[in-house]
């Protein structure tokens, strides 16, 4: 069936680090790709899709591009902050049904001044 | 956007027991799931819940041992029945909207942490 790995953390970076969090996928069909982000106390929230080969998602600095060749979605931002401190989820979602999420493990990232 | 709100937020029961939790949305939704996430390990959905309707359930999971309610456009409850340890997790319920991306995505509750012991 469908699959996500996700890159397996903690991750610790230093405020404007780069940050790379990897994910692939296996999915029968064209998957709609998704992050997900959980901030502490906080529900998860969506933080950018791609719903189609070579899309980009983004938002707030981070982007991710739906790689069909190399089944990716790789999570990037340029420069982190402090504030970027979370748990980011890849997840996909199959072709047919829109609503079934698939999730990947979680990567915790934590950003120290 | 949703608000969503999950009571308890956190429990320790003992074996045997059974927990509910509760779901509640600001905004009237069709359709809510819920999610198990075990330690180490990710999301996994337990069944979709349509207001009016028998609720659905994944592989792996029955309704004797997860029954749902949905009275409601804006509640739901999820109780886990005759709990074994196996059963300590975070549970999340979710709605489907209409979000800022301009089509249907999944907003989340914070989530309910069950301990059993």
């Amino acid at each position: 069936g469908d699959s996500v790995t996700q890159m397996e953390g903690p991750v610790t970076l230093s405020e404007e680090a780069f940050l790379t969090i990897n994910c692939t996928y296996t999915a029968t069909g064209y998957p709609s790709l998704f992050w997900y982000v959980q901030y502490p106390g906080e529900g998860l929230q969506l933080l950018l899709k791609a719903t189609k080969a070579d899309d980009k998602g983004s938002n707030k600095g981070f982007e991710a591009t739906y790689r069909k060749e190399t089944t990716s979605f790789h999570l990037e931002k340029g420069s982190v902050q402090v504030s970027d401190s979370a748990v980011y989820f890849c997840a996909l979602s199959d072709a047919g049904n829109n609503r079934k999420l698939i999730w990947g493990l979680g990567t915790s990232l934590a950003v120290n001044p | 956007s949703a608000v969503i709100s999950q009571k308890p937020s956190r429990d320790i029961c003992q074996r045997g027991t059974s927990l509910t939790i509760q779901c509640q949305v600001d905004s009237q939704v069709t359709m809510m799931f819920w999610y198990r996430q075990q330690p180490g390990q990710s999301l996994t959905l337990i069944a979709t819940a349509n207001q009016g309707s028998e609720a659905t359930y994944e592989s792996g999971f029955v309704i004797d041992k997860f029954p749902i309610s949905r009275p409601n456009l804006t509640f739901s409850t999820l109780t886990v029945s005759n709990m074994s340890p196996e059963d300590s997790s975070i549970y999340l319920c979710s709605v489907e909207l209409w979000g800022a991306w301009g089509n249907n995505e999944q907003f989340f509750g914070p989530g309910t942490r069950l301990t059993v012991l």
